[in-house]
């Protein structure tokens, strides 16, 4: 069955970056974009952008322009989301998801979520 | 602050049927379809309507989505416990050039 798990929690000091993984099974990895999301506590979700795991290609929200950078690395399977330059209001957790055959944006399966918290 | 706007809370007692709105424009919900996404407390979100109003496999078919013009609704009919989640709507925003969620909604089960 298809799988998503991602890294362990984290705690940065503002100004740090922060590399979350998430390793997928169960399904062929470069077939199926993935895509990141982040719920800050007591918030709602807020997409962050796709990645494609199969050439490269990403596409990031307007709003972390500049400081998100989403890789992968096929021979493991896994997608990475590093967030830079972190500022309190970035303490979230963060999801990976995979879409839906053949759609853009319908997520299927998603990490179990990774909690980053910013904190001096 | 989210393009999608949602009611913040719904409530009904068991069995009943409740509704989800879920208010746009036409540069999302107006032209591009619509997902709702199931979100039990602790638990990472499920995808529980794609396409406007098409179920996944193993979600009951309690679960209803619609769309008219730039509003969706998702409907719970036969109310149960379990239901007691936060839901959120989503879309593409051609606008935006990325992906918008709701505000949510927290349904309650009486």
């Amino acid at each position: 069955q298809v799988q998503l798990v991602q890294s362990g929690a984290e705690v940065k000091k503002p100004g740090a970056s922060v590399k979350v993984s998430c390793k997928a099974s169960g399904y062929t990895f470069s077939d199926y974009y993935m895509h990141w999301v982040r719920q800050a506590p007591g918030q709602g979700l807020e997409w962050m952008g796709w990645m494609n795991p199969k050439n490269g290609d990403r596409k990031y929200a307007q709003k972390f322009q500049g400081r998100v950078t989403m890789t992968r690395d096929t021979s493991i399977n896994t997608g990475y989301m590093e967030l830079s330059r972190l500022i309190s209001d970035d303490t979230a957790v963060y999801y990976c998801a995979k879409v839906r055959h053949g759609s853009c944006c319908s997520f299927d399966s998603w990490g179990q979520g990774t909690l980053v918290t910013v904190s001096s | 602050q989210s393009v999608l706007t949602q009611p913040p809370s719904a409530s009904g007692t068991p069995g009943q049927r409740v509704t989800v709105s879920c208010s746009g424009s036409s540069s999302n919900i107006g032209r591009k379809t619509v997902n709702w996404y199931q979100q039990l407390p602790g638990t990472a979100p499920k995808l529980l309507i794609y396409s406007d109003n098409q179920r996944p496999s193993g979600v009951p078919d309690r679960f209803s989505g619609s769309k008219s013009g730039t509003s969706a609704s998702l409907a719970i009919s036969g109310l149960q416990s379990e239901d007691e989640a936060d839901y959120y709507c989503a879309a593409w925003d051609d606008s935006l050039n990325g992906y918008v969620f709701g505000t949510g909604t927290k349904v309650t089960v009486l």
